[in-house]
């Protein structure tokens, strides 16, 4: 069985400072890796996923992640962040064997401030 | 292009009644997950469903059951509610066999009480 951890519950942030997001996984296959962010009220908007391939990857708005096989680790970080980026922000798992069921962490709630 | 679609939006029922919940998926996708999202955690899955068949199942009670059709929409029914039912359910859709970006609706916000 897989597993998803989301280090930090909650991240507050100072405008136009940096940001990262920890997100560890435990899994005895291959697996495929993915942020989302969900604004209030809202779905989930894929930001960002590792298939193969580069292991740092880039994602929309300004984010990007690294994918760290010795670690089982996907950290996603954004190098200055803007009051719109206050949100929950989960990283997900789908094992290669698993296709189309993503398991997901609890969430990073990022709390951006001026 | 039209994104995932869920309806209702919101709706609000009582312990023991059945809801029917819907989806219908970007044009082209021919897979359709669906997801509970208790306040507070993570989305956790409950079936995915790929050219009208059930491809996966979370670990939920059979009052949970769903289904696809040919036009590749799908409905999540749940019977006999309980208040812990109550959620924001998700619905993803992706273009098919290896497609692994799913893309997700607005979800319907279920109360029970």
């Amino acid at each position: 069985a897989q597993s998803v951890t989301q280090l930090d519950s909650q991240v507050p942030v100072f405008e136009e400072a940096p940001v990262e997001l920890r997100c560890n996984y435990s899994s005895s296959v291959s697996v495929y890796l993915f942020w989302y962010v969900q604004y209030p009220n809202q779905g989930l908007q894929l930001l960002l996923k590792y298939l193969s391939g580069s292991t740092l990857v880039k994602g929309i708005n300004g984010f990007e992640a690294e994918f760290n096989k010795s670690q089982t680790s996907f950290h996603l970080r954004k190098p200055s962040v803007h009051i719109s980026d206050t949100a929950e922000y989960f990283c997900a798992v789908m094992t290669t064997d698993s296709w189309g069921k993503l398991q997901f962490g609890a969430g990073t709630q990022v709390v951006v401030t001026p | 292009d039209a994104g995932v679609t869920q309806s209702p939006t919101h709706l609000i029922k009582t312990r023991g009644q059945h809801v029917t919940l819907r989806c219908s998926p970007i044009s082209g996708h021919k897979s359709v997950s669906w997801y509970q999202q208790v306040l507070g955690q993570g989305p956790q899955f409950i079936f995915q469903y790929y050219e009208k068949e059930e491809r996966g199942r979370g670990n939920f009670p059979d009052r949970f059951s769903a289904r696809q059709f040919p036009n590749y929409s799908s409905e999540l029914n749940v019977n006999a509610l309980l208040l812990g039912d109550s959620a924001l359910y998700l619905c993803a859709s992706s273009l098919g066999t290896g497609a692994y970006e799913q893309y997700f609706g607005p979800g319907t916000r279920l109360t029970v009480t």
